[in-house]
Protein backbone atom coordinates (compact mmCIF):
# COMPACT_ATOMS: atom_id res chain seq x y z
CA UNK A 1 0.00 0.00 0.00
CA UNK A 2 1.32 3.32 -0.83
CA UNK A 3 2.00 5.15 2.45
CA UNK A 4 1.64 9.45 3.00
CA UNK A 5 3.84 11.05 5.15
CA UNK A 6 3.55 14.43 7.07
CA UNK A 7 5.84 16.80 7.61
CA UNK A 8 6.09 18.27 10.22
CA UNK A 9 3.54 16.44 12.82
CA UNK A 10 2.87 19.99 14.54
CA UNK A 11 4.31 23.40 14.25
CA UNK A 12 4.40 26.38 15.67
CA UNK A 13 3.50 29.64 13.87
CA UNK A 14 2.21 33.52 14.76
CA UNK A 15 -1.07 35.26 12.86
CA UNK A 16 0.68 36.52 9.53
CA UNK A 17 3.37 34.14 9.48
CA UNK A 18 3.80 32.09 5.99
CA UNK A 19 3.26 28.17 6.80
CA UNK A 20 4.09 25.34 4.68
CA UNK A 21 3.13 21.17 5.42
CA UNK A 22 4.55 18.74 3.45
CA UNK A 23 3.26 15.00 2.27
CA UNK A 24 5.09 12.68 0.61
CA UNK A 25 3.69 9.44 -1.14
CA UNK A 26 5.96 6.52 -0.58
CA UNK A 27 5.47 5.82 -4.49
CA UNK A 28 4.24 8.00 -7.51
CA UNK A 29 0.21 9.21 -7.31
CA UNK A 30 0.33 11.67 -9.57
CA UNK A 31 -2.02 14.59 -8.45
CA UNK A 32 -4.59 12.27 -6.87
CA UNK A 33 -3.90 14.38 -3.11
CA UNK A 34 -6.26 16.31 -1.38
CA UNK A 35 -6.14 18.79 1.79
CA UNK A 36 -8.28 18.98 4.84
CA UNK A 37 -8.43 21.32 7.95
CA UNK A 38 -9.77 19.59 11.20
CA UNK A 39 -10.87 21.88 13.73
CA UNK A 40 -11.14 19.96 17.65
CA UNK A 41 -14.64 18.79 17.64
CA UNK A 42 -15.72 19.43 13.80
CA UNK A 43 -16.03 17.12 11.01
CA UNK A 44 -12.96 18.03 8.75
CA UNK A 45 -13.52 20.36 5.79
CA UNK A 46 -12.20 20.06 2.15
CA UNK A 47 -9.61 22.86 1.27
CA UNK A 48 -7.70 21.68 -1.68
CA UNK A 49 -8.37 18.67 -4.42
CA UNK A 50 -6.25 17.20 -7.14
CA UNK A 51 -3.16 18.66 -5.86
CA UNK A 52 -3.59 22.63 -6.87
CA UNK A 53 -7.51 23.27 -7.11
CA UNK A 54 -8.99 25.59 -4.33
CA UNK A 55 -12.49 24.03 -3.37
CA UNK A 56 -15.55 26.18 -3.58
CA UNK A 57 -15.14 28.91 -0.51
CA UNK A 58 -12.25 28.58 0.89
CA UNK A 59 -9.88 31.80 1.02
CA UNK A 60 -7.28 32.42 -1.32
CA UNK A 61 -4.24 32.52 1.33
CA UNK A 62 -4.55 28.76 1.02
CA UNK A 63 -2.31 27.47 -2.05
CA UNK A 64 -1.20 23.73 -2.86
CA UNK A 65 1.52 22.19 -5.12
CA UNK A 66 3.13 19.68 -6.03
CA UNK A 67 3.43 15.60 -8.00
CA UNK A 68 4.42 12.69 -8.47
CA UNK A 69 5.38 11.92 -4.62
CA UNK A 70 6.07 15.14 -3.14
CA UNK A 71 3.23 17.93 -2.31
CA UNK A 72 2.79 21.03 -0.24
CA UNK A 73 -0.16 23.01 1.18
CA UNK A 74 1.04 26.03 1.84
CA UNK A 75 -1.18 29.58 3.90
CA UNK A 76 0.76 32.39 3.10
CA UNK A 77 -0.97 34.56 5.87
CA UNK A 78 -1.79 32.60 8.77
CA UNK A 79 -5.09 33.75 10.40
CA UNK A 80 -6.65 33.10 13.64
CA UNK A 81 -9.12 30.51 12.40
CA UNK A 82 -6.42 28.56 10.77
CA UNK A 83 -5.23 27.47 14.39
CA UNK A 84 -6.37 23.20 13.47
CA UNK A 85 -4.88 20.07 12.35
CA UNK A 86 -4.17 19.57 8.25
CA UNK A 87 -4.67 16.06 6.55
CA UNK A 88 -3.37 15.28 3.41
CA UNK A 89 -5.02 12.50 1.14
CA UNK A 90 -4.65 10.76 -1.68
CA UNK A 91 -7.24 9.29 -3.88
CA UNK A 92 -4.90 6.64 -6.10
CA UNK A 93 -4.94 3.38 -6.50
CA UNK A 94 -8.61 2.70 -4.85
CA UNK A 95 -7.49 3.29 -1.28
CA UNK A 96 -8.03 6.74 0.23
CA UNK A 97 -5.56 6.94 2.41
CA UNK A 98 -5.00 9.72 5.01
CA UNK A 99 -1.78 11.42 6.07
CA UNK A 100 -0.97 11.27 10.06
CA UNK A 101 -1.91 14.97 10.26
CA UNK A 102 0.41 18.66 11.21
CA UNK A 103 -1.22 19.72 14.28
CA UNK A 104 -0.80 24.42 13.53
CA UNK A 105 -0.41 26.03 17.15
CA UNK B 1 -28.50 20.97 0.48
CA UNK B 2 -26.56 18.19 0.80
CA UNK B 3 -26.39 16.76 4.09
CA UNK B 4 -24.82 13.25 5.70
CA UNK B 5 -25.78 12.56 9.23
CA UNK B 6 -24.49 9.14 11.51
CA UNK B 7 -26.66 7.15 13.45
CA UNK B 8 -26.02 4.08 15.68
CA UNK B 9 -24.62 2.94 19.07
CA UNK B 10 -22.82 5.23 21.28
CA UNK B 11 -21.60 1.85 23.06
CA UNK B 12 -20.80 -1.13 22.07
CA UNK B 13 -19.37 -4.45 24.12
CA UNK B 14 -15.66 -6.06 22.90
CA UNK B 15 -15.87 -8.63 20.37
CA UNK B 16 -20.10 -7.04 19.59
CA UNK B 17 -20.42 -5.99 15.68
CA UNK B 18 -20.90 -2.00 15.29
CA UNK B 19 -23.45 -0.87 12.84
CA UNK B 20 -24.00 2.30 11.32
CA UNK B 21 -26.14 4.43 8.94
CA UNK B 22 -25.71 7.33 7.10
CA UNK B 23 -28.66 8.90 6.17
CA UNK B 24 -27.74 11.36 2.66
CA UNK B 25 -29.82 14.06 1.65
CA UNK B 26 -29.41 16.20 -1.27
CA UNK B 27 -27.65 13.91 -3.28
CA UNK B 28 -28.32 10.43 -4.45
CA UNK B 29 -26.72 7.41 -3.85
CA UNK B 30 -26.99 5.95 -7.59
CA UNK B 31 -25.12 9.22 -9.21
CA UNK B 32 -22.19 7.71 -10.72
CA UNK B 33 -20.12 10.62 -9.66
CA UNK B 34 -20.49 10.35 -6.23
CA UNK B 35 -19.92 7.82 -3.84
CA UNK B 36 -19.92 7.29 0.07
CA UNK B 37 -16.62 6.98 2.47
CA UNK B 38 -16.69 5.85 6.13
CA UNK B 39 -13.58 7.75 8.44
CA UNK B 40 -12.96 7.27 11.85
CA UNK B 41 -10.98 9.64 14.25
CA UNK B 42 -9.47 7.62 16.88
CA UNK B 43 -9.07 9.46 20.44
CA UNK B 44 -5.87 11.35 19.68
CA UNK B 45 -5.13 10.24 16.87
CA UNK B 46 -5.03 10.50 13.13
CA UNK B 47 -8.07 10.38 10.97
CA UNK B 48 -8.45 6.91 9.88
CA UNK B 49 -10.28 6.25 6.09
CA UNK B 50 -12.16 2.83 6.46
CA UNK B 51 -13.65 1.89 3.26
CA UNK B 52 -15.88 3.58 0.30
CA UNK B 53 -18.96 2.41 -1.70
CA UNK B 54 -19.97 3.49 -5.05
CA UNK B 55 -22.57 4.16 -6.79
CA UNK B 56 -22.27 1.09 -8.84
CA UNK B 57 -21.86 -0.78 -5.39
CA UNK B 58 -18.45 -1.44 -5.52
CA UNK B 59 -16.40 -1.62 -2.20
CA UNK B 60 -13.26 -0.72 -0.90
CA UNK B 61 -11.78 -1.07 1.97
CA UNK B 62 -8.77 -0.66 3.96
CA UNK B 63 -6.21 -3.38 3.76
CA UNK B 64 -5.95 -3.55 7.65
CA UNK B 65 -9.70 -3.51 8.58
CA UNK B 66 -11.18 -5.27 5.35
CA UNK B 67 -11.94 -9.00 6.90
CA UNK B 68 -14.16 -6.54 9.20
CA UNK B 69 -15.84 -3.81 7.45
CA UNK B 70 -19.09 -4.12 5.18
CA UNK B 71 -20.20 -1.33 3.55
CA UNK B 72 -23.73 -1.45 1.67
CA UNK B 73 -26.45 0.94 0.60
CA UNK B 74 -29.90 1.15 0.24
CA UNK B 75 -30.68 3.74 -2.63
CA UNK B 76 -33.99 3.85 -1.97
CA UNK B 77 -33.55 5.33 1.71
CA UNK B 78 -30.99 7.09 1.04
CA UNK B 79 -28.65 5.36 3.41
CA UNK B 80 -25.24 3.70 3.64
CA UNK B 81 -24.71 1.34 6.15
CA UNK B 82 -21.19 -0.13 7.73
CA UNK B 83 -20.74 -2.52 9.55
CA UNK B 84 -17.64 -3.87 11.73
CA UNK B 85 -17.06 -6.76 13.80
CA UNK B 86 -15.68 -8.22 16.76
CA UNK B 87 -15.28 -5.03 18.14
CA UNK B 88 -12.04 -3.98 20.38
CA UNK B 89 -10.97 -1.03 22.84
CA UNK B 90 -8.69 0.29 19.94
CA UNK B 91 -11.70 0.97 17.93
CA UNK B 92 -13.29 3.84 20.29
CA UNK B 93 -13.57 7.06 17.71
CA UNK B 94 -15.52 9.62 15.90
CA UNK B 95 -16.95 7.51 12.86
CA UNK B 96 -18.13 10.12 9.98
CA UNK B 97 -19.62 9.48 6.75
CA UNK B 98 -18.21 11.46 3.80
CA UNK B 99 -19.80 12.02 -0.03
CA UNK B 100 -17.32 11.50 -2.59
CA UNK B 101 -17.04 13.50 -6.06
CA UNK B 102 -15.48 10.91 -8.42
CA UNK B 103 -13.54 12.22 -10.99
CA UNK B 104 -10.90 11.29 -13.66
CA UNK B 105 -8.54 13.88 -11.77
CA UNK B 106 -8.84 11.62 -8.24
CA UNK B 107 -11.97 11.47 -5.50
CA UNK B 108 -12.67 13.91 -3.17
CA UNK B 109 -14.34 14.07 0.08
CA UNK B 110 -16.82 17.46 -0.03
CA UNK B 111 -19.53 17.05 2.33
CA UNK B 112 -19.36 15.17 5.71
CA UNK B 113 -21.60 14.03 8.36
CA UNK B 114 -21.18 16.01 12.20
CA UNK B 115 -19.80 12.50 13.43
CA UNK B 116 -20.75 9.98 15.83
CA UNK B 117 -18.36 8.96 18.92
CA UNK B 118 -18.17 5.23 19.37
CA UNK B 119 -17.38 4.12 22.81
CA UNK B 120 -16.06 0.25 23.09
CA UNK B 121 -16.09 -1.00 26.18
CA UNK B 122 -17.02 -3.52 28.76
Amino acid sequence: DIQMTQSPSSLSASVGDRVTITCRASQSIGTYLNWYQQKPGEAPKLLIFAASTLYAGVPSRFSGSGSVTDFTLTISSLQPEDFATYYCQKSYSNLFTFGQGTKVE
Amino acid sequence: QVTLKESGPVLVKPTETLTLTCTVSGFSLSNPRLGVSWIRLPPGKPLEWLGHIFSNDEELYTTSLKNRLTISKDTSKSQVVLTMTNMDPVDTATYYCARATVTTWGSWFDYWGQGTLVTVSS
